[in-house]
C-alpha cells in the first residue's frame, strides 16, 4: 500500500529556532507539494516541485521558508527562523503528472512557541 | 472573487438522505476538477476527480460538472454517519499548473 511519509508527525520548537520537515513522495510520482493548514486561510499551497524541479514557490515567505528536493525520495521544508505565526500542520502530497491527483501524507503539526 | 469557493457549513442531513456539496470556481479555462475528504485531525483524502462536463458516480458518490456556470458538485447518497467530514473542492488552475483548494464545507450526517 503506497504512502506519502512525513516527518516528523508533531514539533515543538521556540521562536527562532530552525524546524526541517521531511517527505517521502509515493514511489514512482513526479510531482510533490507542500501545503500549510490552518482553521483561518484552510489549505495553502506553499510550493510546488515537477521531476524534482521546483516550479513555483510564491505561497512560501522567501525570507525564511526554504524547499528543496535532493532526490527523488525526499523532499524537505525548511523554516528559519521559525515564528508563532507558522504554527499550523503541514502536508505534503505527491502525484502523477497528467491527472494532476495528489494523495496527502499525515502531516507535520508544528507548534512554534 | 475567490478562485474557490465553498459554502462553510456546517451543512446537516439525515442518515439515508442524500448530501449535496457545491463548489464555484473563478479560472474559466480549469480543465481538472477534485473532491477531497478530511475526517478531523486527519490528511485529505481524494474521494472523486472529473474532466469532462456532466455527471461521474462512482459508489454511493456522484461528481456533477458545468464549465459553463463553473461549477462542480458532489452528491453522497443514502449518507452515512462515517461520512461526517469535511469535503474539500480543489481545482487546477488552467493559467499554470497550480491546485487550488476551497476552504471546505463541513458535513454533519445526523444519525
Amino acid at each position: 500500500d503506497a504512502r506519502v511519509t512525513q516527518t516528523p508527525r508533531h514539533k515543538v520548537t521556540e521562536m527562532g529556532q530552525e524546524v526541517t520537515m521531511r517527505c517521502q513522495p509515493i514511489l514512482g510520482h513526479n510531482t510533490v507539494f507542500w501545503y500549510r493548514q490552518t482553521m483561518m486561510q484552510g489549505l495553502e499551497l506553499l510550493a510546488y516541485f515537477r521531476n524534482r524541479a521546483p516550479l513555483d514557490d510564491s505561497g512560501m515567505p522567501k525570507d525564511r521558508f526554504s524547499a528543496e528536493m535532493p532526490d527523488a525520495t525526499l523532499a524537505t521544508l525548511k523554516i528559519q527562523p521559525s515564528e508563532p505565526r507558522d504554527s499550523a500542520v503541514y502536508f505534503c502530497a505527491s502525484g502523477p503528472q497528467g491527472p494532476y491527483e495528489q494523495y496527502f501524507g499525515p502531516g507535520t503539526r508544528l507548534t512554534v512557541t | 472573487q475567490k478562485e474557490v469557493e465553498q459554502n462553510s457549513g456546517p451543512l446537516s442531513v439525515p442518515e439515508g438522505a442524500i448530501a449535496s456539496l457545491n463548489c464555484t470556481y473563478s479560472d474559466r479555462g480549469s480543465q481538472s476538477f477534485f473532491w477531497y475528504r478530511q475526517y478531523s485531525g486527519k490528511s485529505p483524502e481524494l474521494i472523486m476527480s472529473i474532466y469532462s462536463n456532466g455527471d461521474k458516480e462512482d459508489g454511493r458518490f456522484t461528481a456533477q460538472l458545468n464549465k459553463a456556470s463553473q461549477y462542480v458538485s458532489l452528491l453522497i447518497r443514502d449518507s452515512q454517519p462515517s461520512d461526517s467530514a469535511t469535503y474539500l473542492c480543489a481545482v487546477k488552475m488552467n493559467r499554470d499548473d497550480k491546485i487550488i483548494f476551497g476552504k471546505g464545507t463541513r458535513l454533519h450526517i445526523l444519525p
